[in-house]
């Protein structure tokens, strides 16, 4: 059974960085996505960006440029970094394998092309604030 | 991508069939995904790919639509399947989702 487990700072200062790392456990690395999602307090999720096995990394751009994700093979672990943090990024943080859209829809694309789809296993979430 | 869901409160008793919907902002085709959270926990995936059923989820639970409209039904509702339901579209980056959905009891 696929597990993922992170960890991080929960409580932040405005203008640190957020830092989370989440690990895999069971399962391939390789031919998935591994995804940061985050949602707000009460609110809806917010999809923050992913990674695959390679290190190609997408970003959703309404962070401005504000993430890094990384990924570590040799532990089956992938990293989140989001800088310059305010009061808005406060929020629970989920981790998230994206399943691959070529093997979900037989599309026989090179891994170069492949993309994510939909997420099947995901963190427990941690709640990170931040507050002044 | 925008994807918008109605309603957005949902009352309900067990029993009841009950419908959702998702519409985007855009053709899709098919490439939309359907989440159950509850409180303090996180999202399940329930369907990928507009209608199938991820392994697991009990048959109760459908999906159809392609295109730009979508619906999620759970055909007999369980006491166990009060929560919020949440879309995704997975058919270009920034994926996105939506603002969801909340069913609770009647």
């Amino acid at each position: 059974q696929v597990q993922l487990q992170q960890w991080g700072a929960g409580l932040l200062k405005p203008s640190e960085a957020l830092s989370l790392t989440c690990a895999v456990y069971g399962g391939s690395f390789s031919g998935y996505f591994w995804t940061w999602i985050r949602q707000p307090p009460g609110r809806g999720l917010e999809w923050i960006g992913d990674t695959n096995h390679a290190g190609r990394t997408k970003y959703n751009a309404s962070l401005k440029g504000r993430v890094t994700i990384s990924v570590d093979t040799s532990k089956n672990q992938f990293s989140l970094n989001l800088d310059s943090v305010t009061a808005t990024d406060t929020g629970v943080f989920y981790c998230a394998r994206g399943m691959s859209l070529s093997s979900l829809y037989n599309l026989g694309l090179p891994p170069s092309l492949d993309v994510s789809s939909a997420f099947d296993f995901w963190s427990q979430g941690t709640l990170v604030t931040v507050s002044s | 991508i925008q994807l918008t869901q109605s309603p957005s409160f949902l009352s309900a008793s067990v029993g009841d069939r009950v419908t959702v919907t998702c519409r985007a902002s855009q053709d899709i085709s098919n490439y939309l995904a359907w989440f159950q959270q509850k409180p303090g926990k996180a999202p399940k995936l329930l369907i990928y790919a507009a209608s199938t059923l991820q392994t697991g989820v009990p048959s109760r639970f459908s999906g159809s639509g392609s295109g730009t409209e979508f619906t999620l039904t759970i055909s007999s509702l369980q006491p166990e399947d009060f929560a919020t339901y949440f879309c995704q579209q997975f058919n270009d980056y920034p994926f996105t989702f939506g603002p969801g959905t909340k069913v609770d009891l009647k």
